[in-house]
């Protein structure tokens, strides 16, 4: 059974900084191609980074560039994401989901974890 | 940046019914859409990808169509565990994008 399991949200002031994982099991991990999203509070989804399975590629959203680094550790089937300089604007339920490698289904996101929550305030 | 139109943002029907939900592209993305399902509290869950593809265990009532800018979701016959948000995504291009969402109360 895939599993993806978030950890790591919390409360932190504005210009703080967090550090959130996402551990994987139940598939190949090394295999695919991982993400982050966010869902700030009664709002939509917001696409946030994503890694490709061996890190050569990685991708950010504008809003995170620059302040959020996304990696991954394939020998512990973890996923994880910094996030330094934060703001108010970042509060939101992190999801990592994971992109299959199939041509026909990449870059869907065909499993998500139950979120972490993060929140910035003073 | 590929911006997406989702509309309508809510729609109030009962259970039956047949609803239809619209998903327009600033720019041409193939068939690269993706339609997934978020009730409260949970996880989005993929429906169906390739515009039209039915994920695996997903019920034949959900349906998607269209190419290029144009995009629809239709819910055939509305069952009362189909009340839920419903949002488009593309990949076709970085950044990924998604669309505003459509919450799907009961009327």
């Amino acid at each position: 059974e895939v599993q993806l399991v978030e950890s790591g949200g919390g409360l932190v002031k504005p210009g703080g900084s967090l550090r959130l994982s996402c551990a994987a099991s139940g598939f190949t991990f090394s295999s695919y191609s991982m993400n982050w999203v966010r869902q700030a509070p009664g709002k939509g989804l917001e696409w946030v980074s994503s890694i490709s399975s061996s890190s050569s590629y990685i991708y950010y959203a504008d809003s995170v560039k620059g302040r959020f680094t996304i990696s991954r550790d394939n020998a512990k089937n973890s996923l994880y994401l910094q996030m330094n300089s934060l703001r108010a604007e970042d509060t939101a339920v992190y999801y990592c989901a994971r992109d299959p490698p199939e041509v026909a289904v990449a870059g869907t996101l065909d499993y998500w974890g139950q979120g972490t929550l993060v929140t910035v305030s003073s | 940046v590929i911006w997406m139109t989702q509309s309508p943002s809510l729609l109030s029907a009962s259970t039956g019914d047949r609803v239809t939900i619209s998903c327009r592209m600033s720019q041409g993305i193939s068939s690269y859409l993706a339609w997934y399902q978020q009730k409260p509290g949970k996880a989005p869950e993929l429906l169906i990808y390739a515009a039209s593809t039915l994920q695996s265990g997903v019920p034949s009532r959900f349906s998607g169509s269209g190419s290029g800018t144009d995009f629809t979701l239709t819910i055939s016959c509305l069952q009362s565990e189909d009340f839920a948000t419903y949002y488009c995504q593309q990949y076709y291009s970085f950044p990924r994008t998604f669309g505003q969402g459509t919450k799907v109360e009961i009327k």
